[in-house]
């Protein structure tokens, strides 16, 4: 089993739905982190968290926000879903003190 | 504010030797990763450098200047696997004390048999 987990894998929705991605982790690491991956622009922050009830924004959170349930879960939400929001999502954790980013398999939306 | 500068495109041939260049301008840099990234899979972590010189990692090696805001990534004895993108991150740290991870755009690496 995949240590960070997002579902869905792929999930085509209509403009103005909302629609919730999930991310579950067992790393036990504290930090979690929402990027959107667009072709030519690289990976970039939405939103991150450093522990329960710790939310802060990105670079580019118009149009989303995330809920960070329990330590291994963080979700993102798109309130009300646009055609610009299509692109690939990934979730990533880490450990405070730690170097390296653990990534989810990434959630493929395509907003119509 | 951060800003990270990678070339767009590389192409080498198995075997040889390619160099992928990362330039970024930080405030309270805080260390510097690479990452692999297969089409449509997720990043995997390559190297990090925070102190300024070279890390050897098997075929791979990063090296950090940080006066000049520079990095590379080296990879030797090219293999048709290694064709990917390569993500130049760089760690920075913002308001609160807190770090915050940046990516570049990314260098799709193709390697020609």
């Amino acid at each position: 089993d995949a240590d960070v987990t997002q579902t869905p894998r792929n999930r085509i929705t209509k403009t103005g739905k909302r629609i919730m991605l999930e991310c579950s982790q067992t790393k036990g690491h504290d930090r979690m982190y929402w990027y959107r991956q667009d072709p030519g622009l690289g990976l970039r922050l939405i939103y991150y968290s450093f522990d329960v009830k710790d939310i802060n924004k990105g670079e580019i959170s118009d149009g989303y926000s995330v809920s960070r349930q329990a330590q291994a879960k963080f979700s993102l939400s798109l309130e009300s879903a646009i055609p610009n929001q299509t692109a690939l999502y990934f979730c990533a954790t880490t450990r405070t003190g730690s170097t390296e980013a653990f990534f989810g398999q990434g959630t493929r939306l395509t907003v119509v | 504010g951060q800003n990270i500068d990678q070339p767009t495109e590389m192409t080498a041939t198995e075997g040889a030797i390619v160099q992928i260049n990362c330039t970024y301008q930080t405030s309270g840099f805080n260390g510097l990763f690479w990452y692999q990234q297969h089409a449509g899979e997720a990043p995997t972590f390559l190297s990090y450098n925070v102190l300024d010189g070279l890390e050897e990692k098997g075929r791979f090696s990063s090296f950090l200047s940080r006066s000049k805001g520079y990095s590379y990534l080296l990879l030797k004895e090219l293999q048709m696997k290694d064709s990917a993108s390569y993500l130049c991150a760089v760690r920075g740290r913002v308001s609160g004390g807190y770090n915050k991870l940046i990516f570049g755009a990314g260098t799709r690496l193709a390697v020609h048999p």
